[in-house]
């Protein structure tokens, strides 16, 4: 079975542009989840989705969205990019059900340079 | 708020030493899980294991084994025999089960494990 797959791999934007990032999870997850990973801040959750509404958001600004389709593949977006949004952007997918919910699967994750 | 403290940053060790990684978490939720994760250089994050609040059995997996002590809220991991393959950064991380349903990973700091040939 296929892990979770992330594109780009990696990106390189300047300040002002926006950007999407792309997550497809493992076949048969429909609940994605985004992570943001720093030097600084160290790994930091954005939001998760989940049958294509978002069920939970972290503590960002709105700058910062995503959405999930039918297919529970899901974007993230980014726009008015400053430079302390350049991190390794992190998707997970999880099985809602039964003994193995709650085990989030990575993805490996999509690189963002913001000069 | 939850909460997941690894004190230790970086460990080195020799090959075929024992290393204990340290997690100590914080919750008030009586229903949560714990995990840990190995990232590579690679930068993927890789699911290694998952325990309920529930479950205070300590589990052992190859030369990887877990202690799980609610008394004193932590979750430790040990590699057994090094192995420089076993070089990465390891993440504990919580997950709170609220009313709502899950809620997301936190996250601790890392700590960086080198194992020296």
């Amino acid at each position: 079975k296929a892990g979770v797959t992330q594109t780009p791999r990696y990106l390189i934007k300047t300040r002002g542009q926006q950007v999407t990032l792309s997550c497809s999870p493992i076949s048969g997850h429909r609940s994605v989840s985004w992570y943001q990973q720093t030097p600084g801040q160290g790994l930091q959750f954005l939001f998760e989705y989940f049958s294509e509404t978002q069920r939970n958001k972290g503590n960002f600004p709105g700058r910062f969205s995503g959405r999930q389709f039918s297919n529970s593949r899901s974007e993230m977006n980014v726009s008015t990019l400053e430079l302390g949004d350049s991190a390794l952007y992190l998707c997970a997918s999880s099985l809602e059900q039964g003994a193995r919910s709650n085990e989030q699967f990575f993805g490996p994750g999509t690189r963002l340079t913001v000069l | 708020a939850q909460k997941v403290t690894q004190a230790q940053t970086e460990i080195s060790v020799v090959e075929k030493e024992d290393v204990t990684l340290d997690c100590v978490y914080e919750t008030r939720d009586t229903t949560y899980y714990l995990f840990w994760y190995k990232q590579p250089p690679s930068g993927e994050l890789v699911f290694l294991i998952r325990r309920n609040s529930f479950d205070e059995q300590n589990e052992i997996s190859g030369r990887y084994s877990w202690n799980f002590q609610k008394s004193t809220s932590s979750f430790n991991f040990t590699i057994t025999a090094s192995q420089v393959v076993d070089s990465a950064v390891y993440f504990c991380a919580l997950s709170e089960v609220g009313d709502t349903g899950r809620r997301a990973l936190t996250f601790g700091s890392g700590t960086r494990l080198q194992v020296q040939p």
